[in-house]
This record gives C-alpha cells, sequence and structure tokens, in this order.
C-alpha cells in the first residue's frame, strides 16, 4: 500500500517566522509534490521534485521554498510565514509516465499563520 | 493556458439517486483526465483516469468518459450511497509529452448524499 506521511498535522505560526512541513513517502516514488488546498481555488501546485536533490517551481512558488535530501523525503519550507500562507497542504508522491500514472497523497497539514 | 472548470460546486442527492457531474478542459497537449475523490479529513485518492477519448474508466460503481470535440469530462454513478458524499475533482494530466506529471484539478464538486 502506497503510503505518504506528513508531519505535523497542525501547525499554529506567528507572522515573519519560519515554518518547515516535512513529508515522508514509502513508495519509492522519483516525483513528490507539494500543493496547497484554498476554497475557491482547489488545489494548487507549489513546488515539485523528480528525485533527490532536485526542487522545480510550480504554479505558485513565491515564498516557499522546497528541499528534497533523500528519495524518500521533501520538504517545504516557509521562511517568513504570512497569514495569506494559511491554508492546507497536501504532498504527493507519483511515478509519472509509468503505467500507474498515479499521485499518492498524505493526509495533508493545516497551517495557520498568525 | 491548460484549466479545467467545473461548474458545480454543490450536488445534493437522496440515497439511490443517479450522479452525474460535468467538466470541461482545456489545453493544447494530449490529455489524461482523471477524477480524484476526497473523502474528510484525509487527501485526494485517484477513483479513475481516462487516457484516450471516448474511452470509458471504470472503478468503484462509477464511470467517466471524455469527449474530445465538446473538451467535457463527466463522471456517472448509477445509484449513489451515503458513502459516496465527498469532494469530487476533475483532473487534467500529460503523460503522453513527458511532462512534469503536474496535476491540474479543478475546483471541485462537494456531493452530500442524504440517507
Amino acid at each position: 500500500e502506497a503510503a505518504v506521511t506528513q508531519s505535523p498535522r497542525n501547525k499554529v505560526a506567528v507572522t515573519g517566522g519560519k515554518v518547515t512541513l516535512s513529508c515522508n513517502q514509502t513508495n519509492n516514488h522519483n516525483n513528490m509534490y507539494w500543493y496547497r488546498q484554498d476554497t475557491g481555488h482547489g488545489l494548487r501546485l507549489i513546488h515539485y521534485s523528480y528525485g533527490a536533490g532536485s526542487t522545480e517551481k510550480g504554479d505558485i512558488p513565491d515564498g516557499y521554498k522546497a528541499s528534497r535530501p533523500s528519495q524518500e523525503n521533501f520538504s517545504l519550507i516557509l521562511e517568513l510565514a504570512t497569514p495569506s500562507q494559511t491554508s492546507v497542504y497536501f504532498c504527493a508522491s507519483g511515478d509519472w509516465g509509468t503505467s500507474q500514472n498515479t499521485l499518492y497523497f498524505g493526509a495533508g497539514t493545516r497551517l495557520s499563520v498568525l | 493556458g491548460d484549466s479545467v472548470t467545473q461548474m458545480q460546486g454543490q450536488v445534493t442527492l437522496s440515497e439511490d439517486d443517479f450522479l452525474f457531474i460535468n467538466c470541461t478542459y482545456s489545453t493544447t497537449w494530449y490529455p489524461t483526465l482523471f477524477w480524484y475523490v476526497q473523502y474528510p479529513g484525509e487527501g485526494p485518492q485517484l477513483l479513475l483516469k481516462v487516457t484516450t477519448a471516448n474511452n470509458k474508466g471504470i472503478s468503484r460503481g462509477f464511470e467517466a468518459t471524455y469527449d474530445k470535440g465538446t473538451t467535457s469530462f463527466h463522471l456517472q454513478k448509477a445509484s449513489v450511497q451515503e458513502s459516496d458524499s465527498a469532494v469530487y475533482y476533475c483532473v487534467l494530466g500529460d503523460l503522453l509529452t513527458g511532462n512534469t506529471g503536474k496535476l491540474i484539478f479543478g475546483l471541485g464538486t462537494t456531493l452530500q448524499v442524504q440517507p
């Protein structure tokens, strides 16, 4: 069973603080993704990665950094958190281009920036 | 740019009713279209995918097809159950050009099934 684990599940941060959201996958997938989910916007892609050491900008990368130190781990970093970054964040993994062509999502991290 | 549009934000049905959700898409690629479902407190999960126009995807009693001529993609189920209550996302992806694996999500349709 494909498994993507996000931590923390809930986070309250202060404006201007640094926030790191972590994601671990045991699927041995090459690709990993960070999305945010907001009412009225659906899911939007922030950053993604093709493998260890690679990070790519998605559709809304401003204010976010990503880090992929290993095949299993992919982090999303908010260096200076702002209230507009209050959202639910989802990590996903997948092997695009294979017969599976499926993304597996974690359960999400609910972030509130006060 | 590439996009998907789901016009139905909320659908309320009774058990055993027929479900039909439609979306439209716009792309210059060769699209693969997906329906993802999200239950409360969980991340989205794949419900089914359709890689070729006019072919049918089937999973868990749900069916989907897309029409290249009208650029529409629909999801249907003959008889919904209360357990089908969830948010359904129409999703556009590109498989054939070796793209990034980026998916474009619609805004979602919240299905509420009343007992």
